[in-house]
């Protein structure tokens, strides 16, 4: 079974600030992790993910995320805050072994970025 | 990316009626499609996974009779909630996958459900 916790559900910024979002994972074999973003009302949007190989992954819109197996953990950056960065984030896990089909979501952070 | 289109966005029913949310793949060909349930402030909830023409597989704890899944076809899953209830009232998402192709998991934009 395979788990993924998120510390913190919310997250306050000032604009132009770090950003990190925190996610631990729980998985008895090598996972592949992924983060998405939700908007109010909307579906959820691929930020990044990994899989295999490098283990520093960089995504979309700025945001990066590195694999730390011995830590397990897979935590979330960005530089410098926008305003259009406020939103929910979830940090989930797939088996590989599987195929990598089936997600498993942490409980999500709302980042909230301030002036 | 790949286009997902859940249609419709909200929806408002009264109790004992049913309702159909229909979840589009627009430029791929969809071999899984999963539907997700998303309480207020909470994650997303795997309901269940259809492949293409089989039967859909339930989570533990999902009504199958409730909550009637078809895939009848590469681009359209379709989720049925049948005689809902006001505590079926939620944000419903789905996702499709091209697995012959290896692809990501595409979301759709969701659907909100009021039952009343």
């Amino acid at each position: 079974a395979q788990s993924v916790t998120q510390l913190g559900s919310h997250v306050s910024v000032s604009e132009g600030a770090l950003v990190l979002l925190r996610c631990n994972y729980s998985s008895s074999v090598p996972p592949y992790l992924f983060w998405y973003v939700q908007y109010p009302n909307q579906g959820l949007q691929l930020l990044l993910k990994y899989t295999t190989g490098a283990t520093l992954v960089k995504g979309i819109n700025g945001f990066e995320a590195e694999f730390k197996k011995s830590e397990t953990s897979f935590h979330l950056t960005k530089p410098s805050a926008h305003m259009s960065d406020a939103a929910e984030y979830f940090c989930a896990v797939s088996d590989p072994t599987g195929g990598g089909n089936k997600l498993t979501f942490g409980t999500g952070t709302q980042l909230k970025v301030e002036l | 990316g790949a286009v997902v289109s859940q249609h419709p966005s909200w929806v408002i029913c009264k109790s004992g009626t049913s309702v159909k949310i229909e979840c589009r793949s627009l430029d791929f060909q969809a071999t899984t499609m999963f539907w997700y349930r998303q309480f207020p402030k909470q994650s997303l909830m795997l309901m269940a996974t259809s492949n293409e023409g089989s039967k859909a597989t339930y989570e533990q704890g999902v009504e199958k009779d409730k909550f009637l899944i078809n895939h009848a076809s590469l681009t359209l899953s379709t989720l049925t909630v049948t005689s809902a209830h006001p505590e079926d009232s939620s944000f419903y998402i789905c996702s499709a996958r091209d697995l012959s192709r290896n692809t990501e998991a595409f979301f759709g934009q969701g659907t909100r459900l009021t039952v009343v």
